[in-house]
């Protein structure tokens, strides 16, 4: 069964400049989630989104947008990209729905952003 | 609000050895999860274990347990017979209720076993 996989793994990208991040989740599962990671914030979650809906939101300005597509896949996006947006930003997945046996909760491998 | 505390921000161990990382949390809801996350330097987040507010066992995954005390609001992770591989940034994170995908997460614990 394959894990989640986010794409692309590096880039570097200019202050102004906008970027996509891609996620596509473990298979059958309807929710993604997305995280920022800082050495000075720690992790911080951005927005979850589940059956192409929004359904929960950080505390993170309008330039950081998601969405989802029919078939699970999350790209999110921040645009003007500023120096402080340097991070690494990991994407999770899980059924979304309550589970007997607990709703786990799994991420991928991340992305790392530079902004120059 | 919800909130986790990791008030352990890096620790030794031997190797072989058995090691408890520590995490308190707090919320007001009656139904929560409670996850540990294993960090290495790559980035890559992997989930280690699982406790949901209402479980009776402490949950176990192999080397990996977790010492729930829901009275004191604590989640401690033990790893029995550490292993060079362990050594890797540890998360404590939490889930309000049993659906969704938002996680708060403790500031994280560097864990490092001597051989």
């Amino acid at each position: 069964k394959a894990g989640v996989t986010q794409t692309p793994r590096y880039l570097i990208k200019t202050r102004g400049q906008q970027v996509t991040l891609s996620c596509s989740p473990i298979s059958g599962h309807r929710s993604v989630s997305w995280y920022q990671q800082t050495p000075g914030q720690g992790l911080q979650f951005l927005f979850e989104y589940f059956s192409e809906t929004q359904r929960n939101k950080g505390n993170f300005p309008g330039r950081f947008s998601g969405r989802q597509f029919s078939n699970s896949r999350s790209e999110m996006n921040v645009s003007t990209l500023e120096l402080g947006d340097s991070a690494l930003y990991l994407c999770a997945s899980s059924s979304g729905q309550e589970r007997r046996s607990g709703n786990t909760i799994y991420f991928g491998e991340g992305s790392w952003l530079t902004v120059v | 609000a919800q909130k986790i505390t990791q008030t352990q921000p890096g620790m030794f161990v031997q190797e072989k050895e058995a090691v408890t990382l520590d995490c308190t949390y707090d919320t007001s809801d009656q139904s929560y999860g409670l996850f540990w996350y294993k960090q290495p330097s790559s980035g890559e987040m992997i989930f280690l274990i699982y406790q949901g507010s209402y479980d009776e066992q402490n949950a176990t995954e192999g080397r990996y347990s977790l010492n729930f005390q829901k009275a004191r609001k604590s989640a401690n992770l033990v790893i029995s017979a550490s292993q060079l591989g362990d050594s890797a940034m540890y998360f404590c994170a939490m889930r309000e209720g049993t659906e969704g995908g938002k996680l708060i997460f403790g500031q994280g614990t560097e864990l490092s076993v001597k051989p």
